[in-house]
C-alpha cells in the first residue's frame, strides 16, 4: 500500500521570499516521487522527480526537492518566489501494479503569492 | 516528441444523458494511459488505467466505464450521467516504466 500526505493545504508567501511544500508518503516499494504544479483550470505540468538517483532532485522553474528516506519526506522548496509560482502543487508517489505504475496524487497544496 | 490530446476542453450535459470523453498520444507506442477526475477543492482521484488495448483496471467503483480500442487512444464513458458527475477530468500516459506522467489539459465537465 502507499499514501502521501501534504501537510498543507495552503501555504502563503511574499514575493521573494523562500517556499516550502510539505509531502510525506508511504510504500511498501522503493518509491518513486513527483511534484506536479497546476495552474487554474489547466493541465498537470512535471516540477520535478525522483527514482532513486541523488537524493537532492533539480526541477523546472527554480524548484528543488529532497528525498529523506529515514524522514519518509519529500519536501518541495525554492528559494525565491515569484507571483507566477501562485498554483495548485501535488506531490505524488508510484507504486507498481499489473505492468504499470499507478501514481497516488496527495490532496495538493494551494500557494499563494503576495506582492 | 510525444504530445496527448484530450477533448473537449469544456462540456455541459444534462443529468442522464451520456458521456464520452476522448483521449489521443502521439509519438509513442503502447503507453500506459490513465484517467483521472478532480473534483472541486480535491486532489485527483485515479478512475481508471491501461497497460494495453482492450485491457482497463478500475480503481473506484462508479457510474462511468473506459475503453481503448486503439494502443494511443483512451475513451472514458457514461450512459447516464449524475450530478455528482461534474469535475474536471484528467487523461495521462506514461512508459511502462512509471518515470513520470505526462497530462493532458483536461475537461471541464458540469452535470446539470
Amino acid at each position: 500500500a502507499q499514501s502521501v500526505t501534504q501537510l498543507d493545504s495552503h501555504v502563503s508567501v511574499s514575493e521573494g521570499t523562500p517556499v516550502l511544500l510539505r509531502c510525506n508518503y508511504s510504500s511498501s516499494y522503493s518509491p518513486s516521487l513527483f511534484w506536479y504544479v497546476q495552474h487554474p483550470n489547466k493541465g498537470l505540468q512535471l516540477l520535478l522527480k525522483y527514482t532513486s538517483a541523488a537524493t537532492l532532485v533539480k526541477g523546472i522553474n527554480g524548484f528543488e526537492a529532497e528525498f529523506k528516506k529515514s524522514e519518509t519526506s519529500f519536501h518541495l522548496t525554492k528559494p525565491s518566489a515569484h507571483m507566477s509560482d501562485a498554483a495548485e502543487y501535488f506531490c505524488v508517489v508510484s507504486r507498481p501494479s499489473g505492468g504499470s505504475y499507478i501514481p497516488t496524487f496527495g490532496r495538493g497544496t494551494s500557494l499563494i503569492v503576495h506582492p | 516528441s510525444q504530445t496527448i490530446h484530450q477533448w473537449p476542453a469544456t462540456l455541459v450535459q444534462p443529468v442522464g444523458s451520456p458521456l464520452s470523453l476522448e483521449c489521443t498520444v502521439e509519438g509513442t507506442s503502447n503507453p500506459n494511459l490513465y484517467w483521472y477526475r478532480q473534483a472541486a477543492g480535491r486532489g485527483l482521484q485515479l478512475l481508471f488505467y491501461s497497460v494495453g488495448i482492450g485491457q482497463i483496471s478500475s480503481e473506484v467503483p462508479q457510474n462511468l466505464s473506459a475503453s481503448r480500442p486503439q494502443d494511443r487512444q483512451f475513451i472514458l464513458s457514461s450512459k447516464k450521467l449524475l450530478l455528482s458527475d461534474s469535475g474536471f477530468y484528467l487523461c495521462a500516459w506514461s512508459r511502462s516504466t512509471g518515470y513520470g506522467y505526462t497530462f493532458g489539459s483536461g475537461t471541464r465537465l458540469t452535470v446539470v
